[in-house]
C-alpha cells in the first residue's frame, strides 16, 4: 500500500521566495493534516481538512501561510513570502474517519525546509 | 504546558532493558495514542488506547491509562537497538463535531546493543 506522499522531501531556498509543499494522502481516506516540527516547539497543528473542506486553520502561523485541497488526493501548503523562521519540517498525515476520534493518523516522512 | 508533559525527555537503556515512558495531560481527552518516529521519517502510530480502558497490550508494548491521575504510561519490554527512536503521546480531544490530536515534544530513547 502506498503510504502518505510528501515533495519535495527537501527544500532550501532564499527569503522572499514562495514555497509550495504537496501532500497525496492515503486513498480512501478523508481527513488530511498538516503539521510542522521543530526542536523548540516541537509537533504543531497548522490546518486540517474533512472531506476537502478545512475545518481548523487556528494553527496556521499568520497570513503567509495557505493551505488548499482542491481533491481527495491532493493537498498544498503555501508559504508566501518565506522568513528563515518558517524552516522546519512539514509533514502531512491522514487518517479513514472526518471525526478521527479512533483513527491513526498515518504521516508521511515530512519535507524539511530551509530558508536562508 | 497546556497539554500537558512528556517524560523523561531522553532515556538511555541496554538492550534487553525494559523502558518505561510517560505522558500526562490536562484536560479530559477521548483517547489517547502513542506514536513512534525514526530520524529522518515520519511519525508511526504504534497504540491507541480509548477513556474507558486502562490498559492494552501489542507484542511488546504495553500502554497504560489512568484518568484520576490523566496520565499514561508506555512500556516496552526487552528493548532492542531497532527501537531507538522518538516516542510521542497524542491526546485526542473532542470539539463539537470534530476532534484535535494534540502531540507533545516526544521522548527520546536510545537504546544501547
Amino acid at each position: 500500500d502506498a503510504g502518505v506522499i510528501q515533495s519535495p522531501r527537501h527544500e532550501v531556498t532564499e527569503m522572499g521566495q514562495e514555497v509550495t509543499l504537496r501532500c497525496k494522502p492515503i486513498s480512501g481516506h478523508n481527513s488530511l493534516f498538516w503539521y510542522r516540527q521543530t526542536m523548540m516547539r516541537g509537533l504543531e497543528l497548522l490546518i486540517y481538512f474533512n472531506n476537502n473542506v478545512p475545518i481548523d486553520d487556528s494553527g496556521m502561523p499568520e497570513d503567509r501561510f495557505s493551505a488548499k485541497m482542491p481533491n481527495a488526493s491532493f493537498s498544498t501548503l503555501k508559504i508566501q513570502p518565506s522568513e528563515p523562521r518558517d524552516s522546519a519540517v512539514y509533514f502531512c498525515a491522514s487518517s479513514l474517519s472526518p471525526t478521527a476520534i479512533n483513527q491513526p493518523q498515518h504521516f508521511g516522512d515530512g519535507t524539511r525546509l530551509s530558508i536562508l | 504546558s497546556q497539554q500537558g508533559e512528556e517524560d523523561p525527555q531522553a532515556l538511555s537503556i541496554q538492550e534487553g532493558e525494559n523502558a518505561t515512558m510517560n505522558c500526562s495531560y490536562k484536560t479530559s481527552i477521548n483517547n489517547l495514542q502513542w506514536y513512534r518516529q525514526n530520524s529522518g521519517r515520519g511519525l508511526v502510530h504504534l497504540i491507541l488506547i480509548r477513556s474507558n480502558e486502562r490498559e492494552k497490550h501489542s507484542g511488546r508494548l504495553r500502554v497504560t491509562l489512568d484518568t484520576s491521575k490523566k496520565s499514561s504510561s508506555l512500556l516496552i519490554t526487552a528493548s532492542r537497538a531497532a527501537d531507538t527512536a522518538s516516542y510521542f503521546c497524542a491526546r485526542i480531544y473532542y470539539t463539537g463535531a470534530n476532534s484535535k490530536l494534540t502531540f507533545g515534544k516526544g521522548i527520546t530513547l536510545s537504546v544501547r546493543p
